[in-house]
């Protein structure tokens, strides 16, 4: 079964500084992968995905990822935070086959912004 | 615009009531799916839908209830057999496995806050 692992429960990071969100899968297959960020008492909303080619994405919001199959990851940039991105990210990954049981998630990374 | 709409925001219950989820859509989407969030757990899937008249369960199904008598709605059902109710729930949808790609995109709803008295 696939599984998607945030290893970073909240990080705190200064407004303005760079940000990385790790996030690491276990899929027997090519995954296709995204983040999504839900802002408090909100829904989710797609920063960005990958399905195959150029593992350097760019979502919305500034923000992009690399996928490295050989890691098995698929962290999240973005080169200066700003206070508007204090929410909490998940990954997620979704089967390639086809994708009828929609996405499986991560536990999330709760993200702080320091003045 | 084009959207999944949630009713109601906040619900409370009391102990032993079924209550029920509204979840409706005017995307065109074929699938549905009801997730259930709480905090530090991420997104536990509950059922999914494909196709009108046609539900599966997921990972937590057990005192759950669904219906999709129609493309655009997939009303999720707490019944008292539900051991712990109290939980932020999440629908969304996607295109359907017509599309591998699109099939795997998800659109959520603003969510639906439950809480058991």
């Amino acid at each position: 079964a696939q599984s998607v692992t945030q290893p970073d429960i909240h990080i705190t990071v200064s407004e303005g500084a760079s940000l990385e969100l790790r996030c690491n899968y276990s899929y027997g297959a090519t995954p296709y992968l995204f983040w999504y960020v839900q802002s408090p008492g909100q829904g989710l909303q797609l920063l960005l995905k990958y399905f195959s080619g150029d593992t350097l994405v760019q979502g919305i919001k500034g923000f992009e990822a690399e996928f490295k199959r050989s890691q098995s990851s698929f962290n999240l940039r973005k080169p200066s935070v700003h206070w508007s991105d204090a929410a909490e990210y998940f990954c997620a990954v979704g089967f390639s086959g086809g994708g009828a049981d929609g996405l499986t998630f991560g536990k999330g990374t709760h993200l702080i912004i320091q003045p | 615009d084009g959207g999944i709409t949630q009713s109601p925001k906040y619900l409370f219950r009391k102990e032993g009531q079924n209550v029920t989820l509204s979840c409706e859509q005017n995307l065109n989407h074929d699938a549905m799916y009801w997730y259930r969030q709480d905090p530090g757990q991420g997104l536990r899937l509950i059922y999914y839908s494909q196709i009108v008249n046609d539900f599966q369960k997921g990972d937590i199904a057990e005192g759950y209830s669904v219906s999709r008598e129609k493309k655009e709605s997939f009303p999720l059902t707490v019944t008292s057999a539900q051991k712990n109710p109290t939980a932020f729930y999440l629908c969304a949808s996607s295109i359907g496995v017509s599309s591998f790609t699109g099939a795997n995109v998800l659109t959520f709803g603003a969510g639906s806050r439950l809480t058991v008295l």
